[in-house]
Order: structure tokens, then C-alpha cells, then sequence
């Protein structure tokens, strides 16, 4: 089966302007979470999406945002971007609750640079 | 701070020894992943490790888990130079869904 499709891949973008990644699940998760993952902060959880409602959410600031469509793609934005935001973000998708496990499938992630 | 850390930081091996990693945990967990990311790409899952189990196979992975300590420790036998990776564990601190990561551990197997 298709894995986790995350896009686009690569972006670059300017202080202040905003981005919206997407992530395609794999059939049938219905959880799909985000993470940043820095050099220096490793991998950091920003927040879960399970049926459309967001379940769970780390700790970022309101620029980072994200939703959950009926076929559980997900998008997540980022406004007024700041070059501390340049990182790779990935995104999981899960079973969770259904089955007890939490084996999450990771997409290649989108390369984001903030210039 | 994070839930999961590993240790060591960096590991440097030849091929054909073993590399073991160990990870550290603060709170109680369901369960404890290993993965496995090659660099500036996604994490690939290696193993699940639930708090009842102490010790699972898979190939040339060895995972235990002593959750009095709150350790766990990954073994790779017969390292391989494709085996060269960042690997994290991540827990998932009890009532929660949120696999949480470690810093990893960099492994660079020299052919």
C-alpha cells in the first residue's frame, strides 16, 4: 500500500510570509501528527489530528497551525514565518486507539528554509 | 526537555561489530519504539516494545526494556555500512498517542 506522501518536498520562503505543508496518510489511519525537526532541538512534536479534531498539540506558538479533512489528508500552516522555522517537518501517520499501537509511518518530510 | 534520550550521542563502528544504544525515559509508557531516519529524510520503525515485554527479536535488532530503570537498550549484530543512521527511540508517556523522541543516536558503520 502507498505510504505517507508528504509535499512539497522543498520550499523556500521569506521572513514573514506564511507556508502550508500537506500530508496524505496511509488507507485507513485515521491519526496523523506533525513534528519539527532541527539540528538543535531534534524532532518536536507539534500536534495530532485524529477524525478532523486536533487531540493533541505541543508546544509552539499560534503561527503553526493545522486541520484535518474528512479523508484524513492534513495540512499544516506556518504564518509570518521566522528563520527559526527552517527545518524539516515531518509527518506520521498511526492507527492509534484502534489497535493500542502507536507505530507511526513517517513521510520523507518538507524541507523548509526561511530566508 | 525530552522524554526519551539516547545514549551515546555518536557511535563509530566497522562493519561486522555490534552497535548498542541505549535510551532513557522520565515516565511511566504503554510502549517504546526504536526507529531508524538515514539522513534528511523520514524515520523508518524498527521495533515496538510494550512496558510488559522485557526483550524482542527482530533480524539483527535486538530490543530490551527494563522499565525499573526506565532504560532500553537497541543491539545491531553484524553491523552493515548501510546500518549508518540516526536512531531514536520514542515512548509514549502512559494515556498518551504521542510517540516522543529522543535526540538519537548517530551511527556510522566504516565499511
Amino acid at each position: 500500500k502507498a505510504g505517507v506522501t508528504q509535499t512539497p518536498r522543498y520550499l523556500i520562503k521569506t521572513r514573514g510570509q506564511q507556508v502550508t505543508l500537506s500530508c496524505s496518510p496511509i488507507s485507513g489511519h485515521r491519526s496523523v501528527s506533525w513534528y519539527q525537526q532541527t539540528p538543535g532541538q531534534g524532532l518536536q512534536f507539534l500536534f495530532e489530528y485524529f477524525s478532523e479534531t486536533q487531540r493533541n498539540k505541543g508546544n509552539f506558538p499560534g503561527r503553526f497551525s493545522g486541520r484535518q479533512f474528512s479523508n484524513s489528508r492534513s495540512e499544516m500552516n506556518v504564518s509570518t514565518l521566522e528563520l527559526g522555522d527552517s527545518a524539516l517537518y515531518l509527518c506520521a501517520s498511526s492507527l492509534a486507539g484502534v489497535t493500542g499501537s502507536t507505530e507511526a509511518f513517517f513521510g520523507q518530510g518538507t524541507r523548509l528554509t526561511v530566508v | 526537555s525530552q522524554q526519551g534520550e539516547e545514549d551515546p550521542q555518536a557511535l563509530s563502528i566497522q562493519e561486522g561489530e555490534n552497535a548498542t544504544m541505549n535510551c532513557s525515559y522520565k515516565t511511566s509508557i504503554n510502549n517504546l519504539q526504536w526507529y531508524r531516519q538515514n539522513s534528511g529524510r523520514g524515520l523508518v520503525h524498527l521495533i515496538l516494545i510494550r512496558s510488559n515485554e522485557r526483550e524482542k527479536h527482530s533480524g539483527r535488532l535486538r530490543v530490551t526494556l527494563d522499565t525499573s530503570k526506565k532504560s532500553s537498550s537497541l543491539l545491531i549484530t553484524a553491523s552493515r555500512a548501510a546500518d549508518t543512521a540516526s536512531y531514536f527511540c520514542a515512548t509514549d508517556p502512559g494515556g498518551s498517542y504521542i510517540p516522543t523522541f529522543g535526540r538519537g543516536t548517530s551511527l556510522i558503520v566504516h565499511p
